[in-house]
């Protein structure tokens, strides 16, 4: 079955710390990948996107994310979380006609 | 660009009553549009996919007698809850497929329904 996996419910980092959030996907052709943000009681924001090209995607307020197809994962990255970073972290799948999956969340939380 | 207005961010209702969820697409015009209901601490699920001018298609156990969906306009999709239960209190989030966000969603900031 062709969905999205996200492993870990809940992350907690300190200000300041490195972040990584795992997504993996079980699709059979390159998918559109994306990474989404949600804030308490809001609608989602797109950080990012992969089609092709360049593995390696700059989204905005500093995360990047990653597509590695032997892993078939396209991991969140970023190198300092900011106390405003806490929030909700949806990765999705794009399958074509109108077919998007969402992972199941990650809720990060955020130490000072 | 692409951004998707939704309103009323919250509601409270009494069951046995309707309610109206608009979704409109500010800068853009939006043949399809999806709505989404979340539970706490879950993810996104599909409840139905709006096309203007044409019925609206439901994913398998939404009831579309309870949940309809009117698309009549190009900027404009709207979602009543009619007859509302406690059960039926969720977030509701509407989305629209921007053409040149390749594929990408941009979404509605929610609707929190609270049916007493």
């Amino acid at each position: 079955a062709q969905s999205v996996t996200q492993p870990d419910i809940h992350i907690t980092v300190s200000e300041g710390a490195s972040l990584e959030l795992r997504c993996n996907y079980s699709y059979g052709a390159t998918p559109y990948l994306f990474w989404y943000v949600q804030s308490p009681g809001q609608g989602l924001q797109l950080l990012l996107k992969y089609f092709s090209g360049d593995t390696l995607v700059q989204g905005i307020k500093g995360f990047e994310a990653e597509f590695k197809r032997s892993q078939s994962s396209f991991n969140l990255r970023k190198p300092s979380v900011h106390w405003s970073d806490a929030a909700e972290y949806f990765c999705a799948v794009f399958l074509g006609n109108n077919d998007m999956r969402f992972g199941a969340g990650t809720r990060l939380t955020v130490k000072p | 660009g692409a951004v998707v207005s939704q309103h009323p961010s919250r509601v409270i209702c009494k069951s046995g009553t309707s309610v109206k969820i608009e979704c409109r697409s500010l800068d853009f015009q939006a043949t399809t549009m999806f709505w989404y209901r979340q539970f706490p601490k879950q993810s996104l699920m599909l409840m139905a996919t709006s096309n203007e001018g044409s019925k609206a298609t439901y994913e398998q156990g939404v009831e579309k007698d309870k949940f309809l969906i009117n698309h009549a306009s190009l900027t404009l999709s709207t979602l009543t809850v009619t007859s509302a239960h406690p059960e039926d209190s969720s977030f509701y989030i509407c989305s629209a497929r921007v053409v040149h966000l390749n594929y990408g969603y941009t979404f509605g900031s929610g609707t929190r329904l609270t049916v007493v």
